[in-house]
């Protein structure tokens, strides 16, 4: 019954690969959100989805592009990766509105070699 | 100058201590104000939301708002090895954009 689950937990890959991290929540959220978390635990927002709508996209290279098939799941595809993208990105969601609290995915763990 | 500073600790305390954890902030049209508990290989889990000033108390939890001072807190009394964890604070402002902006969290160990 996890609320916000995010696969896979791990990602260790080369720089220059192509690959896709998958959130999905049944808390019944209209919106989503994709976060980066830095070494130094800074929690950065890259995207914002509503409704399968963007609405916030942060200065995040466009080798990031996320796609929103239906409210409940917001993927991210990263091209051609490199050393800097190593990190652990949050998917994470809350209801529609203003300053709704977030509920956090446990993250993904990517490491490129 | 950063918009929320929070010391990254490590915070280490005996087990039954009253721990204080604090954030200060630039941005004075920040209303609402969330601690989160972030445990080691985990997401943030919301701890506490409060919306403006004030005090709001939830078990061993407290936290505390002066928005003329722009400073937030969080208490935890009685503290277990369990509360072992790091603890961010967020915050975000009245209409614009809703995306709250993150302290960069205090680690708090509590030893037995």
């Amino acid at each position: 019954d996890t609320a916000v689950s995010q696969t896979p937990k791990y990602l260790v890959t080369q720089m220059g690969n192509d690959k896709s991290i998958k959130c999905e929540q049944n808390l019944g959220h209209d919106t989503m959100y994709w976060y980066k978390q830095d070494s130094k635990k800074f929690l950065k927002i890259m995207f914002s989805y509503n409704n399968k709508e963007l609405i916030i996209n942060e200065t995040v290279p466009n080798r990031f592009s996320p796609k929103s098939p239906d409210k409940a799941h917001l993927n991210l595809h990263i091209n051609s990766l490199e050393l800097g993208d190593s990190a652990v990105y949050f998917c994470a969601s809350s209801h529609d509105g203003a300053n709704q609290p977030q509920h956090f995915g446990d993250g993904t763990r990517l490491s490129i070699l | 100058q950063k918009e929320v500073e929070q010391d990254p600790g490590p915070l280490s305390v005996p087990e039954g201590a009253i721990v204080s954890l604090n954030c200060t902030y630039s941005n004075s049209a920040f209303q609402y104000f969330m601690w989160y508990r972030q445990y080691s290989r985990k997401g943030p889990e919301l701890l506490m939301y409060t919306y403006s000033s004030g005090n709001k108390e939830d078990g061993r939890f407290t936290a505390q708002v002066d928005k003329s001072s722009k400073y937030i807190s969080l208490f935890i009394r009685d503290s277990q090895p369990s509360d072992s964890a790091t603890y961010l604070c967020a915050m975000s402002a009245q209409g614009g954009s809703y995306i709250p902006t993150f302290g960069r969290g205090t680690s708090l160990i509590v030893h037995p």
